[in-house]
């Protein structure tokens, strides 16, 4: 049964913190993808990464990083988190060969809140 | 600009009656289209895909949809909602110019008993 974890269901933040969100597949996808869902909006692509330290923005990247050191991993840094970052926060992995035309696996989702 | 519209935010329905979930998207040449699931506090989960093969796609938990080209269309339908079926629906696009993927804004399906 394939599996995507995140770290946190729900994470309480200060304004200014350094905010880091774990992500991790055992699928051996090399695609993996940070979204941010809010109501109304859908889904919107943060970074996404096609390979071990390859990255590229996606559609909101401001205000974010991501890190991917090994291929199960994919991590999303919030520098300095600010109140419009709080969100629910998707990662996503799928196989090689179409990009994203492939089917996603998605993680449950971690609900952050900054104060 | 490529586009994916999701016609109803929220859709209300009896157990046992049908449900359709409307979506409409930008032309585009051979899109895949997809509808996924998100249950409470779950993360997303495919229903189907189409990928220009048949035009009417099969899925999971008894769900459909078919691609009408001359519309635009890609709806999603099943003959006899069940409770279980409460959940949000997107409707997602893969434009092959440019290579982008686009979510619809959602659709909450209510089921009444």
């Amino acid at each position: 049964d394939v599996k995507v974890t995140q770290s946190s269901r729900y994470l309480v933040k200060r304004t200014g913190e350094k905010v880091f969100l774990e992500c991790v597949q055992d699928m051996d996808h090399e695609n993996m993808f940070w979204y941010r869902q809010d109501p109304g909006l859908g889904l919107r692509l943060i970074y996404f990464s096609y390979d071990v330290k390859m990255k590229e923005k996606g559609d909101i990247p401001e205000g974010y990083s991501v890190s991917r050191e090994k291929k199960e991993r994919f991590s999303l840094i919030l520098e300095s988190a600010s109140t419009n970052q709080t969100s629910m926060y998707l990662c996503a992995s799928s196989p090689s060969g179409g990009g994203r035309r492939e089917t996603q696996y998605f993680g449950p989702g971690t609900r952050l809140l900054v104060l | 600009a490529q586009s994916v519209t999701q016609l109803d935010s929220h859709v209300s329905v009896s157990e046992g009656t049908p449900v359709l979930l409307r979506c409409n998207y930008s032309s585009s040449y051979s899109p895949s289209l997809f509808w996924y699931v998100q249950h409470p506090n779950k993360g997303l989960q495919l229903l189907l895909k189409y990928t220009s093969a048949a035009t009417l796609v099969k899925g999971i938990n008894g769900f459909e949809a078919e691609f009408k080209k001359s519309e635009t269309s890609f709806h999603l339908t099943k003959p006899s909602a069940h409770m279980s079926d409460a959940a949000e629906y997107f409707c997602v696009v893969f434009y092959n110019q440019g290579g982008k993927l686009i979510f619809g804004q959602g659709t909450e399906l209510s089921v009444k008993p």
